[in-house]
């Protein structure tokens, strides 16, 4: 079956630090793969996304690549502002139903 | 345009009610889904709608949870009877069909059953 496995968090850095917050995933198929994002009090944003192996998606910043060959989609930004902080799922799709399978989030928090 | 509408937004309610969450989707979008967050097993698909029919259910916990898309515009997940165990946020989503992976998310409802 589809599954995705997230760093554990919480993750916090001080303003304009670099980001990573690992992703990887095991799935039937060639998944997409995308990045949502979760803001205090709302419900999820699509961030990012990659259809397949190789592809960059970019958003706001933040930019993830689609790795096959480790099964990663780790999401990196190299300056975090305290606007950033939120929580962030890793999720693919895969098959036909092309339902999204969610990693369990990552917290963050930027300090000023 | 509006997102994805949820209601209510907070529900406090005593162990044994009748519990109703409501959603509008946004107008165009034939694809429904209702999530479930808790910190413990974090986001859950619980069941989604293609076009008002149910296609998947297998997450919906169990016979005390219903939900139905009775049009277009309009879906609820009710639970009868609640349990302290279904305090949660639950979430709905909608999406253009075919596009099920670009999914636009409510504000969710904060549930919390005494």
């Amino acid at each position: 079956g589809n599954s995705v496995t997230q760093m554990e968090g919480p993750v916090t850095l001080s303003e304009e630090a670099f980001l990573t917050i690992n992703c990887t995933y095991t799935a039937t198929g060639y998944p997409s793969l995308f990045w949502y994002v979760q803001y205090p009090g709302e419900g999820l944003q699509l961030l990012l996304k990659a259809t397949k192996a190789d592809d960059k998606g970019s958003n706001k910043g933040f930019e993830a690549t689609y790795r096959k060959e480790t099964t990663s989609f780790h999401l990196e930004k190299g300056s975090v502002q305290v606007s950033d902080s939120a929580v962030y799922f890793c999720a693919l799709s895969s098959g036909s139903a092309r339902q999204l399978t969610f990693g369990s989030g990552t917290q963050l928090t930027v300090l000023p | 345009d509006a997102g994805v509408i949820q209601s209510p937004r907070h529900e406090v309610t005593e162990m044994g009610q009748e519990v109703t969450l409501r959603c509008k989707p946004i107008s165009g979008h034939n694809s429904l889904f209702w999530y479930r967050q808790t910190m413990m097993r974090g986001l859950e698909l619980l069941i989604y709608f293609n076009n008002n029919v149910p296609i998947d259910d297998s997450g919906m916990p169990e016979d005390r949870f219903s939900a139905k898309m009775p049009n277009a515009s309009f879906s609820t997940l009710k639970i009868q009877p609640s349990e302290p165990r279904d305090s949660a946020v639950y979430f709905c989503a909608s999406s253009l069909a075919g596009h099920q992976e670009t999914q636009y998310f409510g504000p969710g409802t904060r549930l919390l059953v005494l």
